[in-house]
């Protein structure tokens, strides 16, 4: 059974502060893909790394995958208000089409 | 979330009742997916198809099955409703798992089985 672990499970912060998310497994993912959840609503895809080491940015948002594609972080810079939400990460399972999610991490920023 | 459109959005069941849920995506894509949410614990994968009339089991598969006959409509079956199946149903669609291909969800179907 693959799992993905993610921390923290909650995070409450000033707006201008910084932070990073972890998302960790003992399997290895073929991709890994990071979403943004608002209540109420479906899970919106903020990015995929597939490539071990890969590190993308998305504006004020820093994603890196593991060398050994079985852990992947995401920072934000200075984050707003505007960034709170759920913080869901997702890993590939090859190519056989296995999409298996980490619990999310709830963040609050407050002005 | 343009493309997947999940019904019914809400509903309400009696313990042993039967229902479907419908997800239906207008992107021609291959791999379509049903998972639930439950508060703290995120997502968990139900079944999935990678293609028309293929399907899958995730990692919570007992109680529900599921049909793919039309390649855009991908079908979840509870057959006897149990009060542990409330939860938020999601249903996502993408082309394939491959960087820069964007994974789709519906917007959600809240059940309740009293």
């Amino acid at each position: 059974t693959q799992l993905l672990e993610q921390s923290p499970q909650f995070l409450s912060i000033q707006e201008g502060e910084n932070l990073t998310v972890y998302c960790n497994s003992s399997s290895v993912f073929s991709s890994l893909q990071w979403y943004r959840q608002e209540p109420g609503e479906g899970p919106v895809l903020l990015v995929t790394v597939v490539t071990g080491g890969e590190v993308k940015k998305l504006k004020r948002l820093t994603f890196q995958f593991g060398d050994a594609r079985k852990d992947s972080s995401l920072h934000i810079t200075a984050a707003q208000p505007g960034d709170t939400g759920l913080y869901l990460c997702a890993g590939a399972v090859g190519s056989q089409g296995n999409l298996i999610f980490g619990k999310g991490t709830k963040l609050s920023v407050k002005p | 979330n343009a493309g997947v459109t999940q019904t019914p959005k809400f509903r309400v069941l009696k313990t042993g009742q039967s229902m479907t849920l419908l997800c239906a995506q207008d992107m021609n894509h291959e791999y379509m997916y049903w998972y639930r949410q439950d508060p703290g614990m995120g997502l968990r994968l139900i079944h999935y198809s990678v293609g028309e009339g293929t399907t899958a089991k995730g990692e919570v598969p007992d109680g529900y099955n599921v049909s793919r006959l039309k390649k855009q409509n991908f079908l979840l079956g509870l057959e006897s409703a149990a009060p542990s199946q409330t939860s938020v149903y999601f249903c996502a669609s993408t082309q394939a798992l491959l960087s820069g291909n964007t994974i789709y969800f519906g917007e959600g179907s809240w059940l309740t089985v009293v």
